[in-house]
This record gives C-alpha cells, structure tokens and sequence, in this order.
C-alpha cells in the first residue's frame, strides 16, 4: 500500500485565494521532505526541500513567500500556495525519504495534488 | 550541476518488440533511480540502482547502470500494452533527484 499520503488529490480555487497541500508518510519518520512540481507532459521539477524543525531550502527561481512549507513534525509536511493564480496551476507532487527500509534510502512519491487556479 | 538526458523522449512499439530506454547523467552519482508514471497519476518506483553494473530486472523490465560511462538502459523485453506510461529515470544521493524529462511509452496491439 501507499507510504506516502497526500491530500487532496484535486483542488480547485478562485484566484487571491490559499491552497494547502498536506504530505504524511505513512510507515516511517521522515526527516526530509521534497516539494515538485510537474507541467503538463513535462517531468518533474524540485520546488524545495522540506526539512523537519528547520526552514525549507527553496530551488533557484521558486518564490518561497509564495510557497510556503511546513515540516512541523516528522510524517508531515505542508505546502500552501498564497494568493494563487492561473499561472499556480499544475501538478504537484510530494516526496519523502526513507532511510530506514533495508538502507536503500528510497524516495516515497504521493499520489499528487492537482492544482486548478480559476 | 547535475543533468540528466533520457532517450528517446517518445516510443511507439508493437506487442511482442523489444526496446531499451536510454539514461545519461552529467557528475558522478551513487543511486539511479527508475519511475512509471500513468496519466494524471504519481510516480510509481520501478527500479533502484545503487553500484556499478547493477542489473535489476521485473518481469518485462531490465534496469542496468554502468556508473562509469555515467549511463543507465530500462530494457524492455516482448512488450505489452499494460507497459504504456512515461518511464523517468532520476539521479540523486542523499540529498534530492534530478529527473530526465520522461519517455513516453505507447505499446500497440
């Protein structure tokens, strides 16, 4: 089953309002977190590294008062989209790190949160 | 900085064909990492490659990586129209992945 919850799946906003993504892993403490997002036939581009109890380190060109993450405790993380626009829309998906299964340090995705800024 | 370069970006196959998916990568790197991806869905982990001349297979799936030549192939043997999606491959350490921009597979009857 799924290791890594995301939630919801789909949203959609008018625009000037707020978005919250919520990222939980499941089955195990992650320390770290990753934020991406992905265009529409496009792969997938690392918005921030979310870190437990720490600020997130952000990705050149990735506004972070616009994107603001949360990694309060460690089986969740938070983005929240501010002030979203049409621009904002896009597939977002997060990821978070295992180290501890077998040492294989493997990178968990959730199942994404398609974002629709009207 | 890290790039990573996936080819071909697009392959149509018939049922019953091989073909391998190609994965070069620009600085030394200890894990390679293989994804499906179905339409309006998340990433699926397919493969993860951590050593030189690492070979993993699943079923019609065939990931190596040769960390030398900085190049990693996702065979696919007798394919199937259940393998259509986009495969990415990934690089990365500890810390985060870079990703090539995805091939998308179509596999028809």
């Amino acid at each position: 089953g799924a290791v890594v919850s995301q939630h919801p799946s789909r949203v959609i906003c008018k625009s000037g309002t707020s978005v919250k993504i919520e990222c939980r892993s499941l089955d195990f403490q992650a320390t770290t977190m990753f934020w991406y997002r992905q265009f529409p036939k496009k792969s997938l581009m690392l918005m921030a590294t979310s870190n437990e109890g720490s600020k997130a380190t952000y990705e050149q060109g990735v506004e972070k008062d616009k994107f603001l993450i949360n990694h309060a405790s460690l089986t969740l993380s938070t983005l929240t989209v501010t002030s979203a626009h049409p621009e904002d829309s896009s597939f977002y998906i997060c990821s978070a790190r295992d180290y501890g299964r077998g040492g294989k340090n493997i990178q968990y995705f959730g199942a994404g949160t398609r974002l629709s800024v009207l | 900085e890290l790039k990573v370069e996936q080819n071909p970006l697009f392959l149509s196959m018939q049922e019953g064909k091989n073909y391998t998916i190609y994965c070069n990568y620009s600085t030394t790197s200890d894990r390679l990492y293989w994804y499906r991806q179905d339409p309006g869905k998340s990433l699926e982990s397919l493969f993860v490659l951590l050593s030189n001349g690492a070979v993993k297979q699943e079923g019609r799936l065939m990931a190596s990586l040769d960390t030398k030549a900085r190049l990693s192939t996702l065979h696919i043997t007798a394919a199937v129209h259940d393998l259509s999606a986009t495969y990415f491959c990934a690089v990365g350490g500890s810390e985060k992945l870079v990703f090539g921009k995805g091939t998308k597979l179509t596999v028809n009857p």
